[in-house]
């Protein structure tokens, strides 16, 4: 099984700074398969990414997507008010899925 | 439009058994993966498992293996995840998700969720 673990736990930034965020698996992700998804609070998850820099449909052009192999980021290059909120990756590229853990992007 | 409604919020004792529903429209039901996500209280996903409904064939995470049984039935456009023994430990939101027609696809859309709650 593919283990993805995500850095930072917590982001702190204020609305308008960049945000990077790492994923990185334990071997190596076939075919680029991975997403970025965000949660918001009593919601479900919304697909931002798949293919590693592939932006799902009506997702804005600030985010983005970039890597490959064992090492994933996503990039939002300058923070709306709603943007904080908790973002996932996920492998789909082995016979199991997996997620990792989470970011938690809050409002500093 | 592309609608998974899953079915209501439960309350069970421990040892009892559920079934939860996923119902499907708006696309071919029976050529799309179904997948099944596990968020426990104030935590993260977790993959599962998956069904193509298709055939019904089925894989599961190893942690989820022997734990739950997904199915699914065409006829209805639902697909189910289900428990023989509810622990406490199953307490979690449960959500239904959908890719592409290949395995080899991530959630685009997913359903509302069901929170089932374990406690004696």
């Amino acid at each position: 099984e593919i283990v993805l673990t995500q850095s930072p736990g917590t982001l702190s930034l204020s609305p308008g700074e960049r945000a990077t965020l790492s994923c990185r698996a334990s071997q190596s992700v076939s075919s680029s398969y991975l997403a970025w998804y965000q949660q918001k609070p009593g919601q479900a998850p919304r697909l931002l990414i798949y293919g590693a820099s592939s932006r799902a449909t009506g997702i804005p052009d600030r985010f983005s997507g970039s890597g490959s192999g064992t090492d994933f980021t996503l990039t939002i290059s300058r923070l709306e008010p709603e943007d904080f909120a908790v973002y996932y990756c996920q492998q789909y590229g082995s016979s199991r899925y997996t997620f990792g853990q989470g970011t938690k992007l809050e409002i500093k | 439009e592309v609608q998974l409604v899953q079915s209501g919020a439960e309350v069970k004792k421990p040892g009892e058994s559920l079934k939860i529903s996923c119902k499907g429209s708006g696309y071919s039901f029976t050529s799309y993966w179904i997948g099944w996500v596990r968020q426990m209280p104030g935590k993260g996903l977790e993959w599962m498992g998956i069904i193509y409904p298709g055939d019904s064939d089925t894989r599961y995470s190893p942690s989820f293996q022997g734990q739950v049984t997904i199915s699914a039935d065409k006829s209805i456009s639902t697909a189910y995840l289900q428990w023989s023994s509810l622990k406490a430990s199953d307490t979690a939101m449960y959500y239904c998700a959908i890719g592409g027609g290949s395995y080899y696809a991530p959630f685009d859309y997913w359903g509302q969720g069901t929170l089932v709650t374990v406690s004696s």
